[in-house]
């Protein structure tokens, strides 16, 4: 079972803010990284670090991280960003990955 | 241009062996930690393991361990995953992808993998 908790789905109205959670004991410890995956493709990585965004990575795109809980934001939604998204960290061992159990995001 | 390009779909029949490969470009493959990634149909992201080039003894999550085998062969930049035995619950896309500042910022394309008899 993952450590990583997310809620399953939410929505967002075109040009609206959006915040994904990712809930799990190893984000006390582990930076966590972000990841769009649209229909039919591999995943993309969006967010990684202390708020970092890979080149070619929108600016709307932005991370953060308190306690246990990491978010997601998205500042202005568009509708390509209509997606699964997935959270990852250090599982509390340390030793592996783990990913979290991803979100639906819709663009209304 | 940076890029893992992984090996073809397969089909193949409940206790066959398979051994699925990812090249890397681009980039200096010895340096990057190469993993792997299932995603069964519908469902979401499972890390599966990691390998480091420079070192043969690959790392497994509990779920894995025991039922697939990580290899690369750093001298044709390439990753591998392997199963003796597959069975119907092996069926899924497996992707591999890069670790950098433990994140995955590379992916290879996905190979899908069907298991039935």
């Amino acid at each position: 079972s993952s450590e990583l908790t997310q809620d399953p789905a939410v929505s967002v109205a075109l040009g609206q803010t959006v915040r994904i959670t990712c809930q799990g004991d190893s984000l006390r410890i582990f930076y966590e990284s972000w990841y769009q995956q649209k229909p039919g493709q591999a995943p993309v990585l969006v967010i990684y670090g202390k708020n970092n965004r890979p080149s070619g990575i929108p600016d709307r795109f932005s991370g953060s991280s308190s306690g246990n809980t990491a978010s997601l934001t998205i500042t202005g939604a568009q509708a390509e960003d209509e997606a699964d998204y997935y959270c990852s960290s250090r599982d509390s061992s340390g030793s592996h990955h783990v990913f979290g159990t991803g979100t639906k995001v819709t663009v209304l | 241009e940076v890029q893992l390009v992984q090996s073809g779909a397969e089909v193949k029949k409940p206790g066959e062996s398979l051994k699925i490969s990812c090249k890397g470009s681009g980039y200096n493959f010895s340096n990057y930690y190469i993993g792997w990634v299932r995603q069964m149909p519908g469902r979401g992201l499972e890390w599966m393991g990691i390998i480091y080039p420079g070192d043969p003894d690959a790392r497994y999550s509990p779920s894995f361990q025991g039922h697939v085998t990580i290899s690369v062969d750093k001298s044709i930049t390439t990753a591998y995953l392997q199963w003796s035995s597959l069975k119907a619950s092996d069926t899924a896309t497996y992707f591999c992808v890069r670790e950098y500042s433990q994140a995955f910022d590379v992916w290879g394309q996905g190979t899908m993998l069907s298991v039935f008899s």
